[in-house]
């Protein structure tokens, strides 16, 4: 069965924090995305990464950035939390650059910054 | 640019049917329809294709419209299993295959 897992349900951190938010899928597929969710605003693509140590920005990168060192795992990063960073985070995968692929998500990581 | 979802929120009775739409202001190659109940991860419906479309599901169908760049999620005689928010994912002809684009979400909400 297919499975994409985040490292955290909810995570709480303070104003300037560095964050950690960590993806793992078992599918070995090749591309991972960062979304963040907002109530009214959908699914926005902070990042994502074709292959393993290659990124590339989604509509929403200002204050993020990844890691991807291994093909199974890509991290989201923080530098410095802000309260309007306070979201939810859901990472997918997908298999290839075929667009009828499906994409599959994690359950989601809400994170509150204070 | 995101695709447009109307309505943003829905109510019925079970057993009643509704329509999601999902416009684009660009040329789309697919759309892919994603439904995600209350703390949950997105769940794939259906793809629908240029060129084509594809029923995913019995009483859960889609369209599209290339012309008109939108496409529709019809449920039919609804159960309350269907409550949850829906989301297109559309990819754009000359974007590539790579990034889906999603909209803003349509939050289905079935009563007994």
């Amino acid at each position: 069965d297919v499975k994409v897992t985040q490292s955290s349900r909810y995570l709480v951190k303070r104003t300037g924090e560095k964050v950690f938010l960590e993806c793992v899928q078992d599918m070995d597929h090749e591309n991972m995305f960062w979304y963040r969710q907002d109530p009214g605003l959908g699914l926005r693509l902070i990042y994502f990464s074709y292959d393993v140590k290659m990124k590339e920005k989604g509509d929403i990168p200002e204050g993020y950035s990844v890691s991807r060192e291994k093909k199974e795992r890509f991290s989201l990063i923080l530098e410095s939390a802000s309260t309007n960073q306070t979201s939810m985070y859901l990472c997918a995968s997908r298999r290839a650059l075929e667009s009828t692929d499906t994409q599959y998500f994690g359950p989601g990581t809400r994170l509150t910054v204070l | 640019q995101q695709p447009v979802q109307s309505p943003q929120a829905v109510i019925l009775r079970e057993g009643e049917d509704a329509v999601i739409n999902c416009s684009s202001s660009k040329a789309l190659y697919s759309v892919h329809w994603y439904r995600q109940k209350h703390g949950e991860a997105p769940v794939f419906l259906m793809i629908l294709l240029k060129g084509g479309e594809q029923k995913g599901h019995e009483k859960i169908s889609a369209s599209f419209n290339e012309k008109k760049q939108q496409s529709s999620l019809y449920l039919t005689a609804s159960q309350l299993s269907y409550s949850g928010t829906y989301f297109c994912g559309t990819v754009p002809l000359i974007q590539g295959a790579q990034k889906l684009v999603f909209g803003q979400g349509t939050r289905l909400t079935i009563n007994p």
